[in-house]
């Protein structure tokens, strides 16, 4: 079956670290999203996907980049780590363009950074 | 700024009610409607989609787009307490955004 793989599941990591998040999904989507959700703030759009070698920012781009060198996957990286981005991430992807169908979500990558 | 609004919560009904989710959007040129279910330390998944004004029934639920007041709806009939969770509502323009959620319970 198709599916959407994040990693790691939960990472801690120290301020002012580098760290990636790995989403990879067998769906053969164009579309891949990146949200953070925070307590009261739901899912926040991060960056965002519609093939490959287009990335564009969401609402909460600072502080995070991402790359699209292959359909699979969309990793997102925090040059440096600040306790801000302490948070749960979750990677979707979704068949039809610009947002008009079903998101599919990896299980989410819980972030810590002390 | 392109926002959604949910109300708040939390929302507490008892089994067998209706449970009524409310949320509404400022962008005018969102086309496409979504209510997604997340069970606590889960992901979101996608319980109903509305493109067009008026009502949607998928079973217990009903989704109802009024694009001129720029509301969206869910109502939840018979609710059971395996519908405890939060509801997301999420629009599309030029990408996907969502609201803040409502956490509802629903009490045996």
């Amino acid at each position: 079956d198709a599916e959407i793989t994040q990693s790691p599941r939960h990472k801690i990591t120290e301020t002012g670290r580098q760290v990636t998040l790995a989403c990879h999904q067998t769906w053969n989507h164009n579309n891949m999203f990146w949200y953070r959700q925070d307590l009261g703030h739901g899912l926040r759009l991060i960056h965002y996907s519609y093939g490959v070698q287009d990335t564009n920012k969401g609402e909460v781009s600072d502080g995070y980049s991402v790359s699209r060198s292959n359909t699979e996957d969309l990793p997102l990286t925090l040059e440096s780590a600040a306790s801000s981005q302490t948070s749960v991430y979750f990677c979707a992807s979704s068949e039809k363009p610009r947002g008009t169908g079903e998101l599919f979500f990896g299980e989410g990558s819980r972030l810590t950074v002390l | 700024q392109k926002e959604v609004e949910q109300n708040s919560g939390p929302l507490s009904v008892p089994e067998g009610a209706i449970a009524s989710l409310n949320c509404t959007y400022s962008d005018r040129g969102s086309q496409s409607f979504f209510w997604y279910r997340q069970y606590s330390g889960k992901s979101p998944e996608l319980i109903m989609s509305i493109y067009s004004n008026g009502d949607k029934e998928d079973g217990r639920f009903t989704a109802q787009l009024n694009k001129a007041s720029q509301y969206v709806s869910l109502l939840i009939r018979d609710s059971q307490p395996s519908d405890s969770a939060t509801y997301l509502c999420a629009s599309d323009a030029d990408d996907m955004r969502f609201g803040a959620g409502t956490r509802l319970t629903v009490k045996p």
